[in-house]
C-alpha cells in the first residue's frame, strides 16, 4: 500500500524554526517527485514546495522563498521542509504529497499529486 | 505565476442532478508539443486529505466514478458531476502544472440543495 506519514508540526513562536519529515512508503521513492502542500484553516490549497525525482530540480511558493528549504533522502526514502524565520501565516496542516507519473525522462519536473498523507499542523504564535 | 480562478464559489444541487464548476487560468496551460492540458481536479471533504480526481483535464484517476468528467482546453476548463451523489459533497479544486510554482483554484464548494 502506498503510503506518506508527516510528522514535526507543533506550536512554535515567530521567527522560529521547525523541521517536517514525510515518510514513504509502497513506492519507488526515487522515481518520484515530492511536493508539499497546506491548507490554513477555512482556506484553499497551497503548493508550498517540490523536488524533482532526482533533485536537481527544486521549486518554492513565493510567500516561502528564501525561508523554506526542501529536501530529500532516498535511501530513507523520506521527504523534509526545512521552515525558517516562520510567520503566524504560516500556520496550516502541511501535507506530503506524491507525484503522479514517474519523473525519469519525463518532460517537466513534476505534474498533479496522486497521494496524499494525513497531513501536520504547524501552528506558529506567540 | 499562473493564476487559477474557479467560479462559483460555491453551488448547491438536489441529488442526481448535474453539477457544473469553472476553472480559468491566466494564461493557457496546453503543453503544445504533447496536445495535453497540465491540469488536474481534487476533491477535498473535511478532515480527509485531498483527492485526485482528474488529471489532463479530463483522465480521470484509478477508481473515480464516471460521473466525474472534466473537459476543456487551454484556458478554460470544466469539471462536471453528471448526477450528484451525498458523499460527493466537498470541496473541488483545480490545479495546474504547466509552471512554477503550481497553483490551486479558489475552490467551490458542492453542498446538497
Amino acid at each position: 500500500e502506498v503510503q506518506l506519514v508527516e510528522s514535526g508540526g507543533g506550536l512554535v513562536q515567530p521567527g522560529r524554526s521547525l523541521r517536517l519529515s514525510c515518510a514513504a512508503s509502497g513506492f519507488t521513492f526515487d522515481d518520484y517527485a515530492m511536493h508539499w502542500v497546506r491548507q490554513v484553516p477555512g482556506k484553499g490549497l497551497e503548493w508550498v514546495a517540490g523536488i524533482n525525482w532526482n533533485g536537481v530540480s527544486i521549486g518554492y511558493a513565493d510567500s516561502v522563498k528564501g525561508r523554506f528549504t526542501i529536501s530529500r533522502d532516498d535511501a530513507r526514502n523520506s521527504l523534509y521542509l526545512q521552515m525558517n524565520r516562520l510567520r503566524p501565516e504560516d500556520t496550516a496542516l502541511y501535507y506530503c504529497a506524491k507525484d503522479i507519473f514517474r519523473g525519469r525522462g519525463a518532460p517537466t519536473a513534476w505534474f498533479g499529486m496522486d497521494v496524499w498523507g494525513l497531513g501536520t499542523t504547524v501552528i506558529v504564535s506567540s | 505565476d499562473i493564476v487559477m480562478t474557479q467560479s462559483p464559489d460555491s453551488l448547491a444541487v438536489s441529488l442526481g442532478e448535474r453539477a457544473t464548476i469553472n476553472c480559468k487560468s491566466s494564461q493557457s496551460v496546453l503543453y503544445s508539443s504533447e496536445n495535453r492540458n497540465y491540469l488536474g481536479w481534487y476533491q477535498k471533504k473535511p478532515g480527509q486529505p485531498p483527492k485526485l480526481l482528474l488529471y489532463w483535464a479530463s483522465t480521470r484517476e484509478a477508481g473515480v466514478p464516471d460521473r466525474f468528467s472534466g473537459s476543456g482546453s487551454g484556458t478554460d476548463f470544466t469539471l462536471t458531476i453528471s448526477s450528484l451523489q451525498a458523499e460527493d459533497v466537498a470541496v473541488y479544486y483545480c490545479q495546474q502544472y504547466y509552471g512554477t510554482p503550481l497553483t490551486f483554484g479558489g475552490g467551490t464548494k458542492v453542498e446538497i440543495k
